[in-house]
C-alpha cells in the first residue's frame, strides 16, 4: 500500500493556465506538507497543515493555494502558472506537528511550465 | 535556523561500510538530528534520527559527538541501491519547528 501518493506524476502545461496537483496519505497523520525542488535540487518547504489548519506558509506566492478538505488529503492549485514555476513537488506527512516526527514523502509529481 | 555542513560528494566500494560527516556547530540543546536520504527520481526518505546518544537501526547507525557539534552517518555495508544524495538536518521538538530545511546534501556513488 502506498503511504503517501500524488496525481499526477507528469504534468506538462502552458503559461498562465492553472492546475492542481493532489496529495492522499494513508497514515493517519495530522500533519501534511508540500516540499518543492527545483532544478539546481534544493528542496524548500512550502506549506505545512496540521488537522486542516494551515501552520507554515513560507512566503510562497499567492498563485499557490493549498486545500486541504480533510487530514488526509492536501491539495496544491496554482494559478497563472510561470516558466518559475517548474520544478518538482513533493507532498509529505508527518504524525504530529513535531519535529521529533519522521516525514514521509510522496513519490513527487514533475511540472514543467512551457 | 541551525545550519549544517556536509561534503558535496563521497564515493564508497560496494559492501564495504560508509561514513558520511555532518558538522552543525550551532545545533540548540533541544534540536534532534535528522539524516533522510533521496534516491534518484524519488521522494526523500527517513534514514535515522537521534539527540544525544548513538542510535541503531535497520538501515544505518548514527553516531553523535559529544558536544553534539557534528555526526556521522555510517552504512555498515554499502550496496549499490544506497547511491542516494543523504541529507543532514536539524528540527527542534517544538510546535512550528517541525519544517525539515534541506542543505544541499552529499552525493554518495557506489562503486561496484
Amino acid at each position: 500500500d502506498t503511504a503517501v501518493s500524488q496525481t499526477p506524476k507528469y504534468l506538462v502545461t502552458q503559461m498562465g493556465n492553472d492546475k492542481s496537483i493532489k496529495c492522499e496519505q494513508n497514515l493517519g497523520h495530522d500533519t501534511m506538507y508540500w516540499y518543492k525542488q527545483d532544478s539546481k535540487k534544493f528542496l524548500k518547504i512550502m506549506f505545512s497543515y496540521n488537522n486542516k489548519e494551515l501552520i507554515i506558509n513560507e512566503t510562497v506566492p499567492n498563485r499557490f493555494s493549498p486545500k486541504s478538505p480533510d487530514k488526509a488529503h492536501l491539495n496544491l492549485h496554482i494559478n497563472s502558472l510561470e516558466l518559475g514555476d517548474s520544478a518538482v513537488y513533493f507532498c509529505a506527512s508527518s504524525l504530529r506537528v513535531k519535529g521529533t516526527d519522521t516525514q514521509y514523502f510522496g513519490p513527487g509529481t514533475r511540472l514543467t511550465v512551457l | 535556523d541551525a545550519k549544517t555542513t556536509q561534503p558535496n560528494s563521497m564515493e564508497s566500494n560496494e559492501e564495504e561500510p560508509v561514513h558520511l560527516p555532518c558538522n552543525h556547530s550551532t545545533i540548540s540543546g533541544t534540536d534532534y538530528i535528522h539524516w533522510y536520504r533521496q534516491l534518484p527520481s524519488q521522494g526523500p526518505e527517513y534514514v535515522i534520527h537521534g539527540l544525544t546518544s548513538n542510535v541503531n537501526n535497520r538501515m544505518a547507525s548514527l553516531a553523535i559527538a559529544e558536544d553534539r557539534k557534528s555526526s556521522t552517518l555510517i552504512l555498515h555495508r554499502a550496496t549499490l541501491r544506497d547511491a542516494a544524495v543523504y541529507y543532514c538536518i536539524l528540527s527542534g521538538p517544538n510546535f512550528g519547528n517541525e519544517k525539515l530545511t534541506f542543505g544541499t546534501g552529499t552525493r554518495l556513488t557506489i562503486i561496484p
